[in-house]
């Protein structure tokens, strides 16, 4: 069975910061990652989707990269400000989608 | 992006009773509609997976008798949590996805609350 794992579970930073969340997988067999960001009591919000085939993908401050070999993908947020704060999830789908436990980050004015 | 509307977003109801929530595709045809929860400061557990026309496939320990997943249609699944007790208050999202592939779309969430 996929496990889905993401380190650290919380982070703290002062803003303007550069970071990296990651998230590894044991089963390479995957169609997709997915990062996620949910805000306290809130839904999902997609942020980047990362087919198999590709290495990365970006979005203004955010850049994910996928190493599908290893098992692992990390999610860069540039230059941090307070609204990034919240908690970040990645998801791989298999046959199902398996949700990391997430990362809790708190970006400090 | 395409569109997935939960509803409701919130309700609170006595235990003993059914509750209802909706997940519609708004902007495309969803052949598989996922259905999770999530507990306090958890990570989202699945609960079941649907395709449209035919019976939903529970994850282990989730009672299939207690969480009724319809779907009927390529545009709406239904998650009815039948007589609830305080144990099932939790945060509920769906998703759907067009193919197994392709990128999943999430509900908003549905938040409820038994007491």
């Amino acid at each position: 069975k996929q496990e889905v794992t993401q380190i650290p579970a919380a982070l703290s930073v002062p803003e303007g910061e550069n970071l990296v969340l990651n998230c590894s997988f044991t089963d390479s067999a995957i169609y997709n990652l997915q990062w996620f960001r949910q805000d306290p009591g809130k839904g999902l919000t997609s942020l980047l989707l990362i087919q198999s085939s590709q290495r990365e993908q970006t979005s203004g401050r955010l850049n994910a990269s996928l190493d599908k070999s290893s098992g692992r993908s990390t999610l860069y947020i540039a230059a941090s400000q307070p609204g990034d704060s919240a908690t970040y999830l990645c998801a791989v789908a298999g046959n199902q989608f398996y949700f990391g436990t997430g990362t809790s980050l708190t970006v400090i004015p | 992006g395409a569109v997935v509307s939960q509803h409701p977003s919130w309700v609170i109801c006595k235990s003993g009773t059914s509750v209802k929530i909706e997940c519609r595709s708004l902007d495309f045809q969803a052949t598989t509609m996922f259905w999770y929860r999530q507990f306090p400061k958890q990570s989202l557990m699945l609960m079941a997976t649907s395709n449209e026309g035919s019976k939903a496939t529970y994850e282990q320990g989730v009672e299939k008798d207690k969480f009724l997943i319809n779907h009927a249609s390529l545009t709406l699944s239904t998650l009815t949590v039948t007589s609830a007790h305080p144990e099932d208050s939790s945060f509920y999202i769906c998703s759907a996805t067009a193919g197994a592939n392709t990128e999943a779309f999430f509900g908003q969430g549905t938040r409820l609350t038994v007491v």
